[in-house]
């Protein structure tokens, strides 16, 4: 199985919205609503930001949502701060002998 | 709230096999509700999926791993564990334990991770 592709990174000023793709196939985004999303930062554990393609946990911004067009997954991040400096990554369920994939990863760089 | 830890020894030679434990704190292992997992991330790189169990002892690993990889379950303990053999330096990285739904699958809570490094 192999990981989802994501830009290696994406940078945007304070107060602009960024969006994250995430691209895998039918076998995975394309063929379950499974997709997650995980912010990082540095030395850090991941953190789950979505889930379900446009779910939030409790606690977690709604500057951050998620979308799905086809086998292509997104995470757009509105009003820009300098903490959603991290790196991000999404997850797939695939429904094959590895039920989860990660994205490539991407780093949001706050300008 | 439920929290997870990993432990283990941050320093394993090449060809040994590594062992870490993931102590389930704030609720129980047997609950049925989730699968635990184990995830790697070598040095500035991505996150890879090991493997996971559930209450049952059921056991998914990835393809790429399989041959070297054990997880079991220790619910007297509440804990979970894992075994990778035949180590090399690929095998350097942050290793994670994770608890997903089983319902779903997204991976909700993470321990802190601990770095276990492959040399000689």
């Amino acid at each position: 199985q192999s990981a989802l592709t994501q830009p290696a990174s994406v940078s945007g000023s304070p107060g602009q919205s960024i969006s994250i793709s995430c691209t895998g196939s039918n076998s995975d985004v394309g063929g379950y609503i499974y997709v997650s999303w995980y912010q990082q930062h540095p030395g850090k554990a991941p953190k789950l930001l979505i889930y379900d393609v446009t779910k939030r946990p409790s606690g977690v911004s709604d500057r951050f949502s998620g979308s799905t067009s086809g086998n292509t997954a997104s995470l757009t991040i509105s009003g820009l701060q300098a903490g959603d400096e991290a790196d991000y990554f999404c997850s797939s369920y695939t429904g094959s002998s590895t039920p989860q994939v990660f994205g490539t990863g991407t780093k949001v760089t706050v300008l | 709230q439920v929290q997870l830890q990993e432990s283990g020894p941050g320093l394993v030679k090449p060809s040994q096999t590594l062992s870490l434990t993931c102590l389930v704190s704030g609720g129980s292992i047997s609950s049925g509700h989730y699968y635990w997992s184990w995830i790697r991330q070598p040095a500035g790189k991505g996150l890879e999926y090991i493997g996971r169990i559930y209450t049952s002892g059921s056991t998914n690993y990835n393809p790429s791993l399989k041959s070297r990889v054990t997880i079991s379950l220790d619910t007297s303990k509440n804990q979970f564990s894992l075994k990778l053999g035949s180590l090399t330096a690929a095998d350097t990285g942050v290793y994670y334990c994770a608890r997903s739904p089983i319902y779903s699958g997204e991976f909700d809570l993470w321990g802190q991770g601990t770095l276990v490094t492959v040399s000689s």
